[in-house]
């Protein structure tokens, strides 16, 4: 079955640092979609993506479609203590329809 | 404006008692989705519906079921609930081949 696999699964963020994370499997996927996920609440839609090649920005997030279609990064840029909370990625292949498959998640954590 | 509301947001249950569990959306997509997610996992799809199409995934147990009555509504029964069971659900719902959007869970705890 699809299997994405997502890292880094944590990671430290100091404030106005550029971060980065990504998702990788031996499947082709044809949408990429990153969420971030706070204690408690639903996932929220970061980006979605549909096409090889795609670069999309939202604010200070911006994410690419892997040329390969098998994997996909998400960049935040000059971070801020509310960007912590746990990111997903999640992908459909063609040949699943419409079955969404999530990563195992970056939890990311402020620097102490 | 919420537009995929789940029902209720936090859900008590006894072992072994029937519990139902609902999500309503306002966006008229066709696809809707049911996940567990368990503490510090990601979600897992239990199943989704394309339209009134029903596909189930080969790992999620019998004692989980889904309705889906119209467009609008779908539920989570779970039978006959055991202390494993306990977890956040979460509904979400696309146009197919499109981005999904989440509701904010309920979270069941079984007692």
């Amino acid at each position: 079955g699809q299997q994405l696999n997502q890292s880094p699964q944590s990671m430290f963020i100091q404030e106005g640092e550029d971060v980065s994370m990504n998702c990788t499997s031996s499947s082709i996927f044809n949408t990429w979609l990153w969420y971030k996920q706070d204690p408690g609440e639903g996932p929220v839609l970061l980006i979605a993506l549909y096409k090889a090649g795609e670069l999309t920005s939202n604010g200070r997030l911006t994410a690419q479609f892997g040329i390969t279609r098998k994997d996909s990064f998400l960049n935040i840029s000059a971070s801020i203590p509310s960007d912590v909370g746990i990111y997903f990625c999640a992908g459909r292949t063609r040949a699943a329809g419409n079955k969404l498959t999530f990563g195992g998640g970056t939890r990311v954590l402020v620097k102490p | 404006d919420a537009m995929v509301i789940q029902n209720p947001r936090y859900q008590v249950t006894q072992f072994g008692k029937p519990v139902t569990l609902s999500c309503s959306q306002t966006l008229n997509h066709n696809v809707m989705y049911w996940y567990q997610q368990k503490s510090s996992q990601a979600p897992k799809l239990l199943f989704h519906y394309y339209d009134k199409d029903f596909n189930n995934e080969a790992d999620t147990p019998d004692n989980f079921q889904s309705r889906r009555p119209n467009t609008s509504f779908c539920f989570l029964d779970i039978r006959s609930p055991g202390l494993g069971d306990a977890a956040m659900y979460l509904c979400a719902t696309s146009r197919a081949g499109f981005g999904a959007f989440f509701g904010q869970g309920t979270r069941l705890t079984v007692v």
